[in-house]
């Protein structure tokens, strides 16, 4: 079975400042894992994927995400935040037989001036 | 050009009306999908279709039917309608790597469906 958790429904930052949303994984096999960002009113962007090699992803829009095996994680982070990154973002995984996507519940991400 | 399209992109109904989504790719892409996002913005699978082939058929009422008729289109048939129907529907492909299916989604940007 595959699953993603996102225990963040909501992160603050101001801009300039770091942020991170935060996202752990529980699969069967080796783990396919997906950022995306939904702006309103819009369909899902893809940021980035980690599917195999380097555990620092980089991504659109100046992001990356961490994949850290031994506390099966997948944080995307961003070393400077702007307002417009302010957003909902999707963890996800894939089952690479069955193709299907499992999204988390989304953390809501809001960037200050 | 849009890369996936779905139209229409609003769709306000009666209870037990029956309605249609449209959705077209022109990425050349084998496999397509199509999601429910409900009011909370919680992300579910519904259907996926590779190559024209029915692949995913998540615990959906018999009531939703999708139909492909060439790996560019899946189209959402829904009869009759219930208030619980009403959410944003996206429609999204993706390219197989290989053997695997590792490959991302791009989504349309939705139908929100109103049933009153």
């Amino acid at each position: 079975a595959q699953s993603v958790a996102q225990p963040e429904d909501q992160v603050n930052v101001a801009e300039g400042n770091p942020l991170t949303v935060k996202c752990t994984y529980s699969v069967s096999g080796n783990p396919y894992l997906f950022w995306y960002v939904q702006y309103p009113n819009r369909g899902l962007q893809f940021l980035l994927k980690y599917i195999t090699g380097d555990n620092l992803v980089k991504g659109s829009y100046g992001f990356e995400a961490e994949f850290n095996k031994s506390q099966t994680s997948f944080h995307l982070k961003k070393p400077s935040a702007l307002v417009s990154d302010s957003a909902l973002y999707f963890c996800a995984s894939i089952n690479t037989n069955a193709g299907k996507s499992t999204f988390g519940d989304g953390t809501t991400l809001t960037v200050k001036p | 050009d849009t890369a996936v399209s779905q139209t229409p992109k609003y769709l306000v109904t009666q209870m037990g009306n029956d309605k249609s989504i449209k959705c077209e790719q022109n990425l050349g892409h084998d496999t397509m999908y199509w999601y429910k996002q409900d009011s909370k913005k919680f992300l579910k699978i519904m259907f996926s279709y590779n190559n024209k082939e029915l692949i995913i058929n998540e615990t959906v009422p018999n009531r939703f039917s999708p139909k492909s008729p060439d790996k560019a289109h899946l189209n959402l048939h829904i009869n009759s309608l219930e208030l619980g129907d009403s959410a944003v529907y996206f429609c999204a492909s993706s390219q197989d790597q290989g053997t695997l299916n590792t490959g991302e989604l791009f989504f349309g940007e939705g139908s929100r469906l109103t049933v009153l």
